[in-house]
């Protein structure tokens, strides 16, 4: 049983376009998070939520938005894809309350911007 | 910015212990340490974490100094498997926020 589940794992598209990334958690667990890896491989957090509240958002440019529907998935849209942002997107949970740090990651979604 | 320093790379024989060291040396009365890993092309992987007694899961067991500016993360009997970049974090947990630096890339060799 997966954890953490990414749909797509792979994406290719154009600049210019918009997509989404969509990310389940059948753990139960209260926040949700997006992390970007670039092609550097250091892994920033991007946006955290709570009970579908944003609560982090670490400068990520207004092109880039999280959408919740419920507190099991959290989905990451983007408009107007730039070459900057090809990526590996990861998406994680964790429960809230004490040790909240203890993530589980997804799997990544790897974007490519042509 | 990483509150962490750790070694860019290291070798480990198979079956040996991997011990990866990692310094904290302004870490704070109230922060965790925290490990995790990422095997190649897969999502990060949360190990263990303390914050000032030695602590040990069926993963690994970590040692704390007693003056907490140090920590090593030790794996008793490292396998191919085992093969990944280790990350060291330190976190207060009054936040949610994970800051990943660049970590260890731990090559475990037959």
């Amino acid at each position: 049983d997966t954890a953490v589940s990414q749909t797509p794992k792979y994406l290719v598209t154009q600049m210019g376009n918009d997509k989404s990334i969509k990310c389940e958690q059948n753990l139960g667990h209260d926040t949700m998070y997006w992390y970007k890896q670039d092609s550097k491989k250091f892994l920033k957090i991007m946006f955290s939520y709570n009970n579908k509240e944003l609560i982090i958002n670490e400068t990520v440019p207004n092109r880039f938005s999280p959408k919740s529907p419920d507190k099991a998935h959290l989905n990451l849209h983007i408009n107007s894809l730039e070459l900057g942002d090809s990526a590996v997107y990861f998406c994680a949970s964790s429960q809230e309350g004490p040790y909240r740090e203890t993530q589980y990651f997804g799997p990544g979604t790897r974007l490519l911007v042509l | 910015d990483a509150k962490t320093t750790q070694p860019t790379s290291m070798d480990c024989a198979e079956g040996r212990a991997a011990n990866l060291p990692c310094n904290h040396s302004t870490i704070s009365g109230n922060e965790y340490v925290y490990w995790y890993r990422q095997i190649h092309s897969q999502g990060p992987q949360y190990i263990i974490h303390g914050l000032k007694n030695n602590e040990t899961n069926e993963m690994a067991s970590l040692i704390i100094t007693e003056d907490r500016k140090s920590s090593t993360l030790i794996l008793p009997h490292a396998t191919l498997r085992d093969t990944a970049v280790y990350y060291c974090i330190v976190n207060n947990n009054a936040g949610n926020m994970l800051t990943f630096g660049g970590g260890t890339r731990l090559m475990v060799k037959p």
